[in-house]
């Protein structure tokens, strides 16, 4: 079955500890995003990427890096720089830009800083 | 800026029609979508409109009008499965979707 897996589902960290969130696709998707879901609000874009070796900023980059350098993976890093990471992570693919991108999301991987 | 407003909440009876709405301000358009999320779940998709008018697929149905930066998503025959947030979001110019804070829609008995 073609999906979006993401792992862990719960992730605790301490303060200062940069942790990686995994994102994994069989769907032969070339782009894939990363959002980030606060109660309240709607999903902020984090990373996104287009094809293999190359990703572009969101609105809330700071504080995270990504990497692609498979087309299946675009695994994100929760770096120390990021002040408030406590929230609900969201990973999604699509094919290439274009009049119709519906995205595909994974089941979330929700972060908590203790 | 880019805004999309939706209702935070909505409350409605099971086996009745609720209807939420999405005004949006973006820089383009390249079509809106509409999403449901069950908590703690991934966003899954329901609708995709780009021109005016009516989408109908079973139960759920979705409205656009460029023109009034306006959709609208009806639920029919409601079912308790149907209490999630229902995001709504919009494909700016740079084929980038722009996101709604989601309505929570809740069914009662």
């Amino acid at each position: 079955d073609g999906g979006i897996t993401q792992s862990p589902k719960y992730l605790f960290r301490k303060e200062g500890q940069n942790v990686t969130l995994s994102c994994e696709q069989n769907l032969n998707h070339d782009a894939m995003y990363w959002y980030r879901q606060d109660p309240g609000q709607g999903l902020r874009l984090i990373y996104y990427s287009q094809i293999v070796n190359d990703f572009q900023k969101g609105d809330i980059a700071e504080g995270y890096s990504v990497s692609r350098e498979k087309k299946e993976s675009f695994p994100l890093t929760v770096t120390s720089a990021q002040k408030n990471p406590t929230a609900f992570y969201l990973c999604a693919s699509s094919i290439p830009a274009g009049d119709y991108n519906e995205q595909f999301f994974g089941p979330g991987t929700r972060l908590t800083v203790l | 800026g880019q805004n999309i407003d939706q209702p935070t909440e909505m409350t409605a009876t099971e086996g009745a029609i609720v209807q939420i709405n999405c005004t949006y301000q973006t820089s383009g358009f390249n079509g809106l979508f509409w999403y449901q999320q069950h908590a703690g779940e991934a966003p899954t998709f329901l609708s995709y409109n780009v021109l005016d008018g009516l989408e109908e697929k079973g139960r759920f149905s979705s409205f656009l009008s460029r023109s009034k930066g306006y959709s609208y998503l009806l639920l029919k025959e409601l079912q308790m499965k149907d209490s999630a947030s229902y995001l709504c979001a919009v494909m700016d110019s740079n084929y980038q979707l722009i996101w709604g804070a989601g309505t929570k829609l809740i069914i009662k008995p």
